[in-house]
């Protein structure tokens, strides 16, 4: 398997215009995380899928934030509109047995 | 509230030293803990675990070390190896739960030659 695959790697984006940061999980696994990594905050959760259901999405930090999962192996996360607060590593994880597997990561800019 | 805190955000040792990493929880609830290594410009990666039910986990030169009564684990790398250098991260679950991957800020490992 290829491991958990996030698109883009990198994404630099206006303040105001949409972002959609994607995932597929490792092929298989019945959870899907997606997580926030900053200097302050560290690897903060934001939603968690089981089976494609949202199980906990208090972690999105406002409704500006909006995560999908269409299907066993896609996932999106959504910021509409951007600010530049938002800027930061994304990370993307799936699990089978509590053993989260990472993607690369999306690194957002926001100007 | 942070439910996970590793306090140290950074640690410099010398190669060939033991290295010890600190996490202190506070949920009780936790039964699961996990420690993922994370190099610049990559995902973490697991590392090590520890169920609620020992007190202690080795792999190779990994040693995880739990105290469930003061809600403390720590990780110890021994010899240190200049490879250690990174990001780690603390983590903590219940498995008998709602399965969430809890991840404390990290320690950043400074091996020194």
């Amino acid at each position: 398997d290829a491991g958990v695959i996030q698109s883009p790697r990198h994404e630099v984006t206006e303040m105001g215009q949409e972002v959609t940061l994607r995932c597929k999980p490792i092929s298989g696994h019945d959870y899907l995380f997606w997580y926030r990594q900053t200097m302050m905050r560290g690897l903060e959760l934001l939603i968690y899928f089981n089976n494609n259901v949202p199980i906990d999405d208090s972690g999105m930090p406002e409704d500006r934030f909006s995560a999908k999962m269409p299907n066993a192996s896609f996932s999106t996360l959504k910021i509409q509109p951007s600010e530049p607060r938002d800027s930061a590593v994304y990370f993307c994880a799936s699990s089978l047995r509590q053993r989260a597997f990472f993607g690369q990561g999306t690194r957002l800019t926001v100007v | 509230d942070q439910q996970v805190k590793q306090n140290s955000p950074s640690l410099s040792v010398q190669e060939g030293r033991i290295s010890i990493l600190n996490c202190d929880y506070t949920n009780s609830m936790f039964d699961y803990f996990l420690w993922y290594k994370k190099y610049p410009a990559e995902g973490p990666t697991f590392l090590i675990s520890i169920s609620s039910i020992k007190d202690k986990n080795e792999d190779g030169r990994f040693t995880v070390f739990l105290n469930k009564s003061a809600k403390h684990l720590s990780l110890h790398i021994v010899p240190s190896q200049p490879g250690d250098s990174a990001v780690y991260f603390c983590a903590a679950s219940r498995r008998h739960g709602d399965d969430k991957i809890i991840f404390g800020k990290g320690t950043r490992l400074h091996i020194l030659p």
